[in-house]
């Protein structure tokens, strides 16, 4: 049983570009969020999703987009790369009442 | 909004001691859950233990032990007979309970060492 997977892992990007974080779960959960980790800091939500084709945003989404085409997939995409997007990002996924959310193992990505 | 607060950024104990890690919380809800969340050098995020606010018992987990105080809004972890394993960041959380999806609200963090 796999949880919740990342892909990818680790990423380089310059200022401007473009890429998609993605995330799969498979637990069979409605919930998804996608949260940030800034040195010092606790994580941060960025966006969530209660379910298939719905999201909707956190406490830090500018500069962000997010899609849940599939129950199992929330993605997360940056438009235009900045510096202050270099983070450690996390996916995460929950059931509704059941609130502990389960954790994937993070993308590192930094943006020169 | 909800805040959570961890006054301690870094804590270090001799192995086999007893360390309890600090947390204060804001909030104007009623329901909640609160969360400790271990994060090890590899990044991983790891459930450590969580409590539901209705609840006065407080929770247990093996070595691992809360203090909830909701009047005072403290939620401090106990680790007793600590390990060498148990070196890594640990996070406080929050969360809202009732319907809809809530993110965690997590506090930033404390360090703790456990020296051999």
């Amino acid at each position: 049983n796999a949880g919740v997977t990342q892909t990818p892992k680790f990423r380089v990007l310059k200022t401007g570009q473009s890429m998609t974080l993605l995330c799969a779960q498979d637990m069979n959960h409605e919930y998804m969020y996608w949260y940030r980790q800034d040195p010092g800091m606790g994580l941060r939500l960025i966006h969530y999703s209660v379910g298939e084709g719905t999201t909707a945003k956190g406490e830090v989404p500018d500069g962000y987009n997010v899609s849940r085409l599939k129950k199992q997939n929330f993605l997360l995409g940056l438009e235009s790369a900045a510096p202050s997007q270099t983070s450690v990002y996390f996916c995460a996924s929950s059931y509704p009442r059941v609130r502990p959310q389960h954790f994937g193992d993070g993308t590192r990505l930094s943006i020169l | 909004a909800q805040t959570v607060t961890q006054s301690q950024p870094e804590m270090s104990v001799q192995e086999a001691e007893t360390v309890t890690l600090s947390c204060t919380y804001d909030t104007s809800e009623n329901n909640y859950y609160l969360f400790w969340y271990k994060q090890p050098p590899s990044r991983q995020m790891i459930l450590v233990i969580r409590q539901e606010a209705y609840k006065q018992q407080n929770a247990t987990e093996n070595r691992f032990s809360v203090n909830f105080q909701k009047a005072a809004k403290s939620f401090s972890l106990k680790i007793s007979d600590s390990q060498l394993g148990d070196t890594a960041m640990y996070f406080c959380a929050f969360m809202r309970a009732g319907g809809g999806a809530d993110g965690l609200t997590f506090g930033k963090g404390t360090h703790l060492i456990i020296q051999p």
